[in-house]
């Protein structure tokens, strides 16, 4: 059975700051999803990331995957208020067609 | 370009009664998706269509739940008898099948009284 965890959970962190979410899975896949999700609202795609090494950069976002590893990570570079908001991982499990989500970590920055 | 459409936003439903959510997938999208989330078990995948034909409902939890997409535009998610612990938020997602990403919908909260 596949499985997504991500670390940390919650994360509370002032503006200005570096950190990274990881997310770990638990069975071979090449592709790896980040979403985001405002409370209340739907889920946005970030960003695909579709073989080892593959990195991908939107304003202060960069992820990357390693899948020998099974880990992607989520770096924010100079956290702005507006990025709060829970971040999800998901993995591809059967062919691009199911997605196994982590937990979710819920980002809070504060001024 | 309208993104993907769910109804009803809300609904407030007494235990035993049915309840259907409705979905229109982004025109020319041939995978559509029903997500659940909810607190204690986060985004659970509950059954998924390639070209309007069910391919996997594993992911349903009972056989309260059942799901039907009679064309490429439209897709319902029955639940009969409802019950309390359905409440939760349910996402339609879509993807074209030459695009890995898949697109949400703004999601219906349901709440079981």
């Amino acid at each position: 059975e596949l499985k997504v965890e991500q670390n940390p959970l919650f994360l509370s962190m002032q503006e200005g700051k570096n950190y990274t979410i990881y997310c770990n899975y638990s069975t071979t896949s090449d592709r790896l999803y980040w979403y985001r999700q405002d409370p209340g609202k739907s889920l946005e795609s970030l960003f695909v990331l579709l073989s080892n090494g593959a990195v991908k950069q939107e304003g202060r976002l960069m992820a990357s995957l390693d899948t020998k590893a099974r880990l992607s990570t989520l770096h924010i570079t100079a956290a702005v208020h507006d990025l709060s908001a829970t971040y999800f991982c998901a993995v591809d499990h059967g062919g691009a067609q199911k997605l196994v989500f982590g937990q979710g970590t819920r980002l809070t920055i504060n001024p | 370009d309208a993104g993907v459409i769910q109804s009803p936003r809300h609904e407030v439903t007494e235990m035993g009664q049915e309840v259907t959510l409705r979905c229109k997938p982004i025109s020319g999208h041939d995978y559509l998706f029903w997500y659940r989330q909810t607190m204690m078990r986060g985004l659970e995948l509950l059954i998924y269509f390639n070209n309007n034909v069910p391919i996997d409902d594993s992911g349903m939890p009972e056989d309260r739940f059942s799901a039907k997409m009679p064309n490429a535009s439209f897709s319902t998610l029955k639940i009969q008898p409802s019950e309390p612990r359905d409440s939760a938020v349910y996402f339609c997602a879509s993807r074209r099948s030459s695009v890995y990403e898949q697109y949400f919908g703004p999601g219906t909260r349901l709440t079981v009284t």
